[in-house]
């Protein structure tokens, strides 16, 4: 059936460092990606997304490219904020069967000042 | 535009008590999910409705676990009777069916649920 795998957290980084969260999936047919963002105190809400292979979705200074001969969606910024601070979850989303999504643990990242 | 409403936002029960948990998703979404989300695990979706129909309950526990969508607006999940390992967050979530599988899904602020 179809994953998804997260690097494990957390992660605490140094406000202006890059940041990498690795994201691989194993999934049948052309799925579409998503990393989704849950902040403090709220709900899961999406960050950005990416529905073919090759495609590059960004938002907020995030950025993930699909690639789909390394079944992966790695999520980066090149200078985090404090305000990052959160818990970031790739996910897949299944062009068959009903459009099923999938979600990775999740990776909390800290960001100190 | 409002977005998706939950009730109650929390809830502590006895194991073998029963309880509800209600969404209302965003007005015209026709897809609406339930999730579970156990403390350091990714939301697992439970059902996934369109209007009315179930599309997907394959992870509900459908011995204790009972979902419905009257009307396919709002829903109610129930759970009867809970066990220990029901403390979760359950999370609704609602999508435009024009999204397909690219759709983002938009998430309520869930119900973290703790059975004693």
């Amino acid at each position: 059936g179809n994953s998804v795998t997260q690097m494990e957290g957390p992660v605490t980084l140094s406000e202006e460092a890059f940041l990498t969260i690795n994201c691989t999936y194993t999934a049948t047919g052309y799925p579409s990606l998503f990393w989704y963002v849950q902040y403090p105190g709220e709900g899961l809400q999406l960050l950005l997304k990416a529905t073919k292979a090759d495609d590059k979705g960004s938002n907020k200074g995030f950025e993930a490219t699909y690639r789909k001969e390394t079944t992966s969606f790695h999520l980066e910024k090149g200078s985090v904020q404090v305000s990052d601070s959160a818990v970031y979850f790739c996910a897949l989303t299944s062009n068959t069967g009903g459009f099923k999504t999938i979600f990775g643990a999740g990776t909390r990242l800290f960001v100190k000042a | 535009e409002a977005g998706v409403a939950q009730s109650p936002r929390y809830k502590i029960i006895e194991k073998r008590q029963s309880v509800a948990f209600w969404c209302n998703p965003i007005s015209g979404h026709a897809t609406l999910y339930w999730y579970q989300q156990i403390l350091g695990q990714g939301p697992k979706l439970l059902i996934q409705f369109q209007n009315n129909g179930v599309v997907d309950d394959s992870q509900l526990p459908k011995d204790r676990f009972s979902a419905e969508r009257l009307k396919g607006v709002d829903s109610t999940l129930k759970i009867q009777p809970a066990k220990l390992e029901d403390s979760a967050v359950y999370l609704c979530a609602s999508s435009l069916v024009s999204g397909g599988a690219s759709g983002e899904q938009f998430f309520g602020p869930g119900t973290r649920l703790t059975v004693l």
